[in-house]
């Protein structure tokens, strides 16, 4: 068990809607990275949280946005839902950064936008 | 930009048999790590195996080994003794290797079947 947890594990919204998803850290690790998996597909890189501040985003609109807490547990949150923002999302951590640390995954959210 | 590419979306094998999945990438950096991800019915993502760029051995992990190809800049997994628990989707990822950067590109994913 990688210790790192994810929720709701499934949530529908209408589109339009604001959702957010939460994600528990593994104990120890300070860094945070969220990825959005459509299906058929493989994961894209959101961004990334370190101690609380975001160090790096892949390319995803600025109404996706996040925040890391203290105790480096962390928060996705998306306005203005559209269609194609129905996706798997993940949450992975690493006790970062670093070049030989690891990335631990949570089972992810199943976000489905009607 | 790195990109990563799996060009097999499906693969079968008998169990107790062996199988080869592949991924080639490209990027102009030359420290960098790759990944085998799996990704069961589950969802989670589960580390496979890792290799070091600046690393020529192979590395391997139990039935789980690679054949990493820097100049070609391809990087196979082969499952050896393939067992019906090795049904799931695999995913090549790729990460630079700077300080601070955890971003990881993943390819498109291949479906393992395991035919009992």
């Amino acid at each position: 068990e990688t210790g790192v947890t994810q929720s709701p594990t499934h949530l529908i919204k209408t589109r339009g809607q604001q959702v957010t998803l939460r994600c528990s850290s593994q104990s120890g690790h300070n860094t945070v990275s969220w990825y959005q998996q459509a299906l058929g597909q493989g994961p894209q890189f959101i961004f990334q949280y370190y101690r609380e501040e975001e160090n790096g985003r892949g390319n995803f609109p600025p109404r996706f946005s996040g925040l890391q807490f203290p105790n480096y547990s962390s928060e996705l949150n998306v306005n203005a839902l559209e269609l194609d923002d129905s996706a798997l999302y993940l949450c992975a951590s690493n006790r970062g950064p670093g070049a030989e640390t690891e990335a631990f995954f949570g089972q992810g959210t199943r976000l489905t936008v009607v | 930009a790195q990109t990563v590419t799996q060009s097999q979306p499906e693969m079968s094998v008998q169990e107790a048999e062996t199988v080869t999945l592949s991924c080639t990438y490209d990027t102009s950096e030359s420290d960098y790590y790759l990944f085998w991800y799996k990704q069961p019915p589950s969802r989670q993502m589960i580390l496979v195996i890792r290799q070091e760029a600046y690393k020529q051995q192979n590395a391997t992990e139990n039935r789980f080994s690679v054949n990493f190809q820097k100049a070609a800049k391809s990087f196979s997994l082969k499952i050896s003794d393939s067992q019906l628990g090795d049904a799931a989707m695999y995913f090549c990822a790729y990460r630079m290797a700077n300080f601070g950067n955890e971003k990881l590109t993943f390819g498109t994913g291949t479906r393992l079947t395991i035919i009992p």
